[in-house]
């Protein structure tokens, strides 16, 4: 199994403040999928990144792929109560599941007022 | 707009009952799969399915069976719950051969076996 592991675990901002979360590697990745999940809600598809070093930008979400195609970062700027949320990155399986996604354990992100 | 549903969407149960979550989607997605999310934990594949009659065991053991019989039903059946069977359950579908995975989730459903 392709281990994704994300950075910070948890993190607790103020309004209007930017942030970082990161999600590495140490296999490659054909492409690296962020979803945000809400409390009592599946997962919901944020973005798809395919080419290693490319970026690509949600409003006030930007979300960059590394060269090497094994690590990914999502940087928010301004952050609005909102964008409370689990964000969890994910990358296809490399084994018999197919297409199947391997996902890291999130980040639990609170933004308050 | 993702179409897919699941229920119940929480169910509390005595030990040794059986089970059934439902799942549905309404994209005609070939695809669909099934996790398990416990709290800090990734989601852990226990299931997935190709198309109708295709099913397979996901890297997750897990004691649960599924059965596809039409392409926008994915049910899964506990024969007897257990407490270690606490836990959210989520349903997710694909389409063919997309070349990014992405993957539409239903709402999930919480269970807990007393």
């Amino acid at each position: 199994t392709q281990l994704l592991e994300q950075s910070p675990q948890f993190l607790s901002i103020q309004e209007g403040e930017n942030l970082t979360v990161y999600c590495n590697s140490s296999s490659v990745f054909s492409s690296l999928q962020w979803y945000r999940q809400e409390p009592g809600e599946g997962p919901v598809l944020l973005v798809t990144v395919v080419t290693g070093g490319e970026v690509k930008k949600l409003k006030r979400l930007t979300f960059q792929f590394g060269d090497a195609r094994k690590d990914s970062s999502l940087h928010i700027t301004a952050a609005q109560p909102g964008d409370t949320g689990l964000y969890l990155c994910a990358g296809p399986q490399v084994s018999n599941s197919g297409y199947a996604l391997n996902f890291g354990k999130g980040t639990s992100l609170l933004v308050t007022p | 707009e993702a179409d897919i549903y699941q229920t119940p969407r929480y169910l509390v149960i005595g030990t040794g009952k059986k089970i059934t979550l439902e799942c549905s989607q309404t994209m005609g997605h070939d695809k669909m799969y099934w996790y398990q999310q416990d709290p800090g934990m990734e989601l852990h594949l226990i299931h997935y399915s190709y198309g109708v009659n295709s099913t397979e065991k996901g890297d997750l053991s897990s004691e649960s069976t599924v059965s596809r019989i039409r392409t926008e039903h994915f049910p899964l059946t506990l024969e007897s719950a257990r407490p270690s069977h606490t836990s959210q359950y989520l349903c997710a579908s694909s389409e063919g051969t997309s070349g990014g995975f992405e993957q539409f989730f239903g709402p999930g459903t919480r269970l807990t076996v007393l």
